[in-house]
């Protein structure tokens, strides 16, 4: 099995740009979650999906983030528009069952916004 | 509010001493603690999970105790190699659809 992929691995980009950010998980997996890591605050969770639906994205940290899985091997992260502060380490994971297992995690995508 | 806590400082060791790693955590019940490595540039990659009711678990040169009175898991590398040097996380699931929730990660150096 390949893994969780994720693409791109890094993006640089201006203030005010739209970005996307892409995932595949591991085939068979029904969860996905999104997060974003920072020297400052961590591994933090920002939406996680089951079976495709959003179930909690209490960490989606306001409007201009929106994350989408339109089917059980693929979802994307939007951030319109980006800010600096967006600058992070973002990663997608996946898991077979509902949020209780190992999580599987992608390499990461570097994002960071000039 | 919930919080969890791992050693802030980077930890440094000799090689083949063992290494302590320790997660606190405060007003959370979890269900079980998952520990995880990361290496730079990359994603977490999970090493251990133990359950409320157990009280420790190994695999290999790893052990995990979990005491949920002390609010606290510790993480041990025993006979410690260079290649064991990255950043250890500790995450807590709660049960149910909770998220999991990771600490801050501490790195551990160990020195040859």
């Amino acid at each position: 099995d390949a893994g969780v992929i994720q693409s791109p691995r890094h993006e640089v980009t201006e203030m005010g740009q739209e970005v996307t950010l892409r995932c595949k998980p591991i085939s068979g997996h029904n969860s996905l979650f999104w997060y974003r890591q920072t020297m400052m605050r961590g591994l933090e969770l920002l939406i996680y999906f089951n079976n495709n639906v959003p179930i909690d994205d209490s960490g989606m940290p306001e409007d201009r983030f929106s994350a989408k899985m339109p089917n059980a091997s693929f979802s994307t992260l939007k951030i319109q528009p980006s800010e600096p502060r967006d600058s992070a380490v973002y990663f997608c994971a996946s898991i077979s069952g509902v949020a209780s297992e190992t999580q599987y995690f992608g390499p990461g995508t570097r994002l960071l916004v000039l | 509010s919930q919080k969890i806590e791992q050693n802030s400082e980077a930890l440094n060791i000799q090689e083949g001493k063992t290494a302590t790693l320790t997660c606190n955590y405060t007003n959370y019940s979890p269900a079980y603690l998952q520990w995880y490595r990361q290496d730079p540039g990359r994603g977490p990659v999970f090493l251990l999970l133990i359950r409320e009711n157990e009280k420790e678990k190994r695999k290999e040169r790893l052990k995990v105790t979990f005491d949920t009175t002390l609010k606290q898991s510790l993480f041990h590398i025993t006979a410690s190699q260079p290649a064991d040097s990255a950043t250890y996380l500790c995450a807590l699931y709660s049960g149910g659809y909770q998220k999991v929730t990771f600490g801050t990660g501490t790195k551990l150096q160990v020195i040859p």
